[in-house]
């Protein structure tokens, strides 16, 4: 079963713009993670925001956290070609296992 | 520091038979996990593995069995393969069970392309 839903399903822009995409999810989280994943192969963590907080920075990735909505969203600033993927939110179960939302796929044009 | 590897890269079967698809983990790592994803989807958690016994298991079908051996390393069996069992097949490690970050992040690896005729 998919625990996150993420939203726009496909997303085009071109090199320099910004890209935000959305993530809501059912259940109560301990924390939130995205992953990208290039041309269906491995996946990358790319951040991990915990429950009690609200924002979390790393270069140009920004990720917000709203628990009362059981959504977050991951804006991409400034972005490039190579920033041409798919991106996943996941949240972990009891264990380490986690559960994937369908994602969004980012298409970056020069 | 070699990271997860997965074996073999593409892997085409027919209907009914049997496939092993094999992991390593990341130097250091003890927990493996198994991942399903077909196309367009996200992954969906198939079982997880430490020390050599399966502890957490998503919804999928006894056909779908798995070993951890001594050195850490995994293999994934799918048993009477169906056209839906076409798939990219993850696999990811990470320490222990707890759910401590950083402990429990996972690292994947490529994926096995499994290509049920």
């Amino acid at each position: 079963s998919q625990q996150g839903e993420e939203d726009p399903q496909a997303l085009s822009i071109q090199e320099g713009e910004n890209a935000t995409m959305n993530c809501s999810y059912k259940t109560s989280i301990n924390n939130l993670q995205w992953y990208r994943q290039n041309s269906g192969r491995g996946l990358v963590h790319l951040i991990l925001i915990r429950s009690n907080e609200r924002e979390k920075h790393s270069g140009r990735l920004r990720v917000t956290l709203d628990t009362s909505k059981k959504s977050s969203s991951l804006l991409i600033t400034a972005s490039r070609a190579a920033d041409t993927a798919s991106y996943f939110c996941a949240t972990p179960t009891s264990g380490t296992a986690l559960i994937f939302g369908k994602g969004t796929t980012l298409s970056v044009s020069s | 520091d070699a990271g997860v590897t997965q074996s073999p890269t593409h892997l085409i079967k027919t209907r009914g038979q049997q496939v092993t698809l094999r992991c390593s983990p990341k130097s250091g790592h003890d927990t493996v996990s198994w991942y399903q994803q077909a196309l367009g989807q996200g992954p969906q958690f198939i079982f997880q593995y430490y020390e050599e016994e399966e502890r957490q298991r998503g919804n999928f079908p006894d056909r779908f069995s798995g070993h951890q051996f001594p050195n850490y390393s995994s293999e994934l069996n799918v048993n009477a393969l169906l056209l839906g069992d076409s798939a990219l097949y993850l696999c990811a490690s990470s320490v222990g069970l707890a759910g401590v970050w950083p402990y429990n992040e996972q690292f994947f690896g490529p994926g096995t392309r499994l290509t049920v005729l």
